[in-house]
């Protein structure tokens, strides 16, 4: 099956500064998203994003199909934005396979 | 409702009993999917419903697990004899276009069980 790769697992930032979180899949996909868990668990939806770039305020994404890898922008960096980032792809009954997650800390 | 909605939000059990988990889908979404999180194990899928109908269960961890989806709507995941690596939390989520490219998911809170 596809295998998702996110780098790096771990991520401090001081509030203000600016990162980029990567995501690695082994097969050609039609669907990716990447997602935001909060410390209360709840997964919430950043991009859909199979291929180009969209952006939303202070995140963006890219996902280059053809070279199986997506990236995840995110500027000016707030204690908020705290929490797991995932990134998952399309399986083959339409389900979610998911990376591990990159956890990212905001300090003030 | 808005989002996909889960019942109950925590679930505390004893080793043994059977527990059932609920959720909602966003209205109008015809396909649903049972993942679960666990500690160490990251975001696993179990089942998926397109309707009332779940073409492949080979995503269930156990024969203890089961599940069901009447109305096309509200689905319900079934732990028989629950067992304490059972632990963790339970999310459902919903989309509108399965089998087609651009099938985004949406998930609901999720269910933490816990089995003492």
């Amino acid at each position: 099956g596809i295998q998702v790769e996110q780098s790096p697992p771990d991520l401090i930032l001081q509030e203000g500064a600016n990162s980029t979180l990567r995501c690695n899949f082994s097969d050609s996909v039609n669907n990716l998203q990447w997602f935001h868990q909060n410390p209360w668990g709840q997964l919430i939806n950043l991009f859909y994003i199979p291929s180009g770039t969209k952006q939303n305020g202070r995140l963006s994404a890219t996902t280059v199909a053809t070279e199986r890898y997506s990236l995840l922008y995110i500027s000016s960096s707030q204690t908020t934005d705290s929490g797991v980032y995932f990134c998952a792809v399309r399986g083959s009954q339409g389900n979610l396979i998911f990376g591990k997650g990159t956890k990212l800390s905001v300090k003030p | 409702g808005a989002g996909v909605s889960q019942s109950p939000s925590n679930k505390v059990t004893e080793k043994g009993k059977d527990v059932e988990l609920r959720c909602d889908p966003i209205s109008g979404h015809t396909a649903l999917y049972w993942y679960r999180q666990s500690l160490g194990q990251g975001l696993e899928f179990l089942i998926y419903f397109q309707g009332n109908s779940a073409p492949d269960k080979s995503g269930l961890p156990s024969d203890r697990f089961s599940a069901e989806r009447t109305g096309g709507s509200v689905s319900t995941l079934t732990i028989q004899r629950t067992q304490q690596e059972d632990s963790a939390v339970y999310l459902c989520a919903s989309s509108a276009r399965p089998g087609q490219p651009d099938n985004e998911q949406f998930f609901g809170p999720g269910t933490r069980l816990t089995v003492l």
